[in-house]
C-alpha cells in the first residue's frame, strides 16, 4: 500500500511555464484534494474532487486546473506560473462518511516549487 | 464562514512537561469533524487525534487529548509527557457537513527542550 504519491518532489519553473503535479491514491478514496502551504497561512484548500468526473474550487482556485478521471488519480494543473504560486503543494485523500464532508486526511510528501 | 484560528504561533516545553495548544472554530453546522495534525521538519502530514462533533466524550491517543468545549467552538490539543519527537507544526483543522471543504489554521511552531 503506497498510499498518496505525488511527484516531483521538488520544482523550478521559469514565470509563464506550465506544468502538472501528480497525485495518486490506493486506498480507493473517492474525496480527493490539492493545497498550497504558505509560511504563517496553514494550508490552504486549492480544489478538490469527490469522484471521478467531479471537481470543484476552493479557497484559493485562481491560476491551478484540476480534473479526475479516475479515481485514483487527481493532477493539478499550473497553466502559466507565476512567482506567486511558489509554494509547497500537498495533495491529499480520504474516506467520505456520507453527509458531504471528508474525514481524516492521508497526504502525500509534498512537492516544493519555485516560480522564476 | 467556516474558520480555524490558532493564536499561539510558537510553543516550547521541557521534556516531560505538558503543553496545551489552543485552536478556535467556527461554523453553522451541527455535524461536523475535528482534527489535529502534526508536521515533523521531514514535512510529512500526520494526523494525531479526530473528533467528532456528535461525540461528547473528548478524543484520546496515548499521550495525546483534546478538549472540545463545543458551545465555545473551542478544541484544544493536551500532550502530555512531552518528548524530543514531538517538536512540530501542529494544525487544527475542521471539516463540516455538507460542504466537503476543510479549513486548516495557521499552525502552532511547537519545540521540546531536553
Amino acid at each position: 500500500n503506497a498510499g498518496v504519491t505525488q511527484t516531483p518532489k521538488f520544482q523550478v519553473l521559469k514565470t509563464g511555464q506550465s506544468m502538472t503535479l501528480q497525485c495518486a491514491q490506493d486506498m480507493n478514496h473517492e474525496y480527493m484534494s490539492w493545497y498550497r502551504q504558505d509560511p504563517g497561512m496553514g494550508l490552504r484548500l486549492i480544489h478538490y474532487s469527490v469522484g471521478a468526473g467531479i471537481t470543484d474550487q476552493g479557497e484559493v482556485p485562481n491560476g491551478y486546473n484540476v480534473s479526475r478521471s479516475t479515481t485514483e488519480d487527481f493532477p493539478l494543473r499550473l497553466l502559466s506560473a507565476a512567482p506567486s504560486q511558489t509554494s509547497v503543494y500537498f495533495c491529499a485523500s480520504s474516506y467520505t462518511p456520507g453527509g458531504g464532508q471528508a474525514d481524516t486526511q492521508y497526504f502525500g510528501p509534498g512537492t516544493r516549487l519555485t516560480v522564476l | 464562514a467556516q474558520t480555524v484560528t490558532q493564536s499561539q504561533p510558537e510553543m516550547s516545553v521541557q521534556e516531560a512537561e505538558t503543553v496545551t495548544l489552543s485552536c478556535t472554530y467556527d461554523t453553522s453546522e451541527n455535524n461536523y469533524y475535528l482534527f489535529w495534525y502534526k508536521q515533523p521538519p521531514s514535512r510529512q502530514m500526520i494526523l494525531v487525534i479526530r473528533q467528532e462533533a456528535y461525540k461528547q466524550q473528548n478524543a484520546t491517543e496515548n499521550r495525546f487529548s483534546v478538549n472540545f468545549q463545543k458551545a465555545a467552538k473551542s478544541f484544544s490539543l493536551k500532550i502530555s509527557d512531552s518528548q524530543l519527537g514531538d517538536t512540530a507544526m501542529y494544525f487544527c483543522a475542521s471539516s463540516d457537513s455538507g460542504t466537503y471543504k476543510y479549513i486548516f489554521g495557521t499552525g502552532t511552531r511547537l519545540k521540546v527542550l531536553a
